[in-house]
């Protein structure tokens, strides 16, 4: 089955600055990959998502590139803001069927004022 | 997002008891899935259904069961509680038709298996 490693598992930055979160999956067929954020005691939601015919994807601070060919994709945070603090997991489908996700274990992202 | 709920949001219970979380949704959609969540484990699938007559097993279905009484109830079953089920469950829901991936969560239910 699919396998998704996300490191690093802790990021600590300092506000203003970028946080770059990277995701590895094994299952060549998977076509989509989207990134959900878990704020302390909520529940996770989408923040950004890619399908894999497109190799990068912005929405204002932040963004995802995506490489099929070595099989991993990341998310970058820029000018990051307190706000930004919580657990960030990506995903991948598991093949081509995108309504099944394997999740990564997790990136606890901190953001020092 | 408030148009998934879960309940009981807590729940405490004993080794061998047969528990049961539910989830609603008044958001239309057909698809519905049960996700367990462990510290440091991310998100597992334990099940999940595309519409009421239709029930799939996830990575991790040992020990529970589902039902899907109608388009807006799908309900994840202890049938006999451990210990290591002692986790954060997840009831989330998406819709093919329209909005197609994403997957919306309901609140969590924290249970501890004593």
């Amino acid at each position: 089955g699919e396998n998704v490693e996300q490191h690093p598992s802790t990021l600590s930055v300092q506000e203003g600055d970028s946080a770059v979160i990277k995701c590895t999956y094994s299952d060549s067929a998977s076509n989509y990959f989207p990134w959900y954020k878990q704020e302390l005691g909520k529940r996770p939601q989408l923040i950004i998502d890619i399908r894999s015919n497109v190799g990068e994807k912005k929405d204002q601070r932040i963004a995802v590139t995506l490489n099929k060919t070595a099989k991993h994709f990341s998310l970058h945070i820029t000018e990051t803001q307190p706000e930004d603090s919580a657990v960030y997991f990506c995903a991948a489908s598991i093949g081509s069927s995108n309504y099944k996700l394997t999740f990564g274990k997790g990136t606890l992202l901190t953001v020092n004022p | 997002d408030a148009d998934v709920t879960q309940t009981p949001r807590n729940r405490i219970t004993k080794t061998g008891k047969r528990i049961m979380l539910e989830c609603s949704q008044t958001k239309g959609h057909d698809r519905m899935y049960w996700y367990r969540q462990d510290p440091g484990l991310g998100l597992r699938l334990i099940y999940y259904s595309f519409d009421v007559k239709d029930i799939n097993k996830g990575e991790i279905s040992d020990g529970y069961s589902v039902s899907r009484q109608a388009q807006a109830k799908f309900s994840l079953s202890l049938e006999s509680a451990i210990p290591n089920q002692t986790a954060l469950y997840f009831c989330a829901t998406s819709d093919s038709w329209t909005t197609g991936e994403t997957q919306y969560f309901g609140p969590g239910t924290r249970l501890l298996v004593l």
